[in-house]
């Protein structure tokens, strides 16, 4: 059980273009998930925590304008990265926690994002 | 306060031997410390965690020791196999179900 869906796997969009990617909690809800940003052969740093039906806290320099979030229920949270930029690429994954009261963290596969 | 500090940053453990990895954390708010294994391009996996009034628990080959006062805690690979060169983090779990995450271990197993 706590399935965490991320699609897609692997993107790769011009400068200046923006991308979505798609966090779904396949059998369970979640009123928050978690979105996060790896770079290669580093730590998982926390961008922002998606809530529904309202909105997005940011962590302290991540900029909200440029990473727009979207939790349109309790199984889907969307991430945006608008006007994209080659410094945007990343390993983008997001979380969320089980179904159950005090359930740990389970993470989706990650999305590449690749700007060129 | 927030920063989880995890060492050694890169680890090579020949087959069937012991992989040990240590976390510290400054943060006694801290509430929940998972570890987690992540293969390259995949996700990070919850292996096994521990809650702060627990010394141990062990699960199959993987066990977390835990201690409070040293405000450290460890995980133990016994019979480590090549299946298990992955990286690891550490994490601890604050408000808000945050998790703050250790810089990773590369673990190579060796045959």
């Amino acid at each position: 059980g706590a399935v965490v869906s991320q699609h897609p796997s692997w993107v790769i969009c011009k400068s200046g273009t923006s991308v979505k990617i798609e966090c779904r909690s396949l059998d369970f809800q979640a009123t928050t998930m978690f979105w996060y940003r790896q770079f290669p052969k580093q730590s998982l740093m926390l961008m922002a925590t998606s809530n529904e039906g309202s909105k997005a806290t940011y962590e302290q320099g991540v900029e909200k304008d440029k990473f727009l979030i979207n939790h349109a229920s309790l199984t889907l949270s969307t991430l945006t990265v608008t006007s994209a930029h080659p410094e945007d690429s990343s390993f983008y994954i997001c979380s969320a926690p089980g179904g159950w009261y005090n359930s740990p963290l389970h993470f989706g596969n990650g999305t590449r994002l690749t700007v060129t | 306060q927030q920063q989880v500090k995890q060492s050694p940053q890169s680890l090579i453990v020949q087959k069937g031997g012991i992989s040990i990895i240590n976390c510290a954390y400054e943060n006694t708010a801290f509430d929940y410390f998972p570890w987690y294994q992540q293969f390259p391009g995949k996700g990070p996996a919850l292996l096994i965690a521990i809650r702060p009034d627990v010394s141990e628990k062990k699960e199959g080959r993987f066990t977390i020791s835990f201690n409070k006062s040293a405000k450290q805690f460890s995980l133990h690979i016994m019979d480590s196999q090549p299946g298990d060169s992955a990286t690891y983090f550490c994490a601890a779990r604050g408000g808000g179900n945050k998790l703050t995450f250790g810089t990773g271990t590369q673990l190579k197993v060796e045959l």
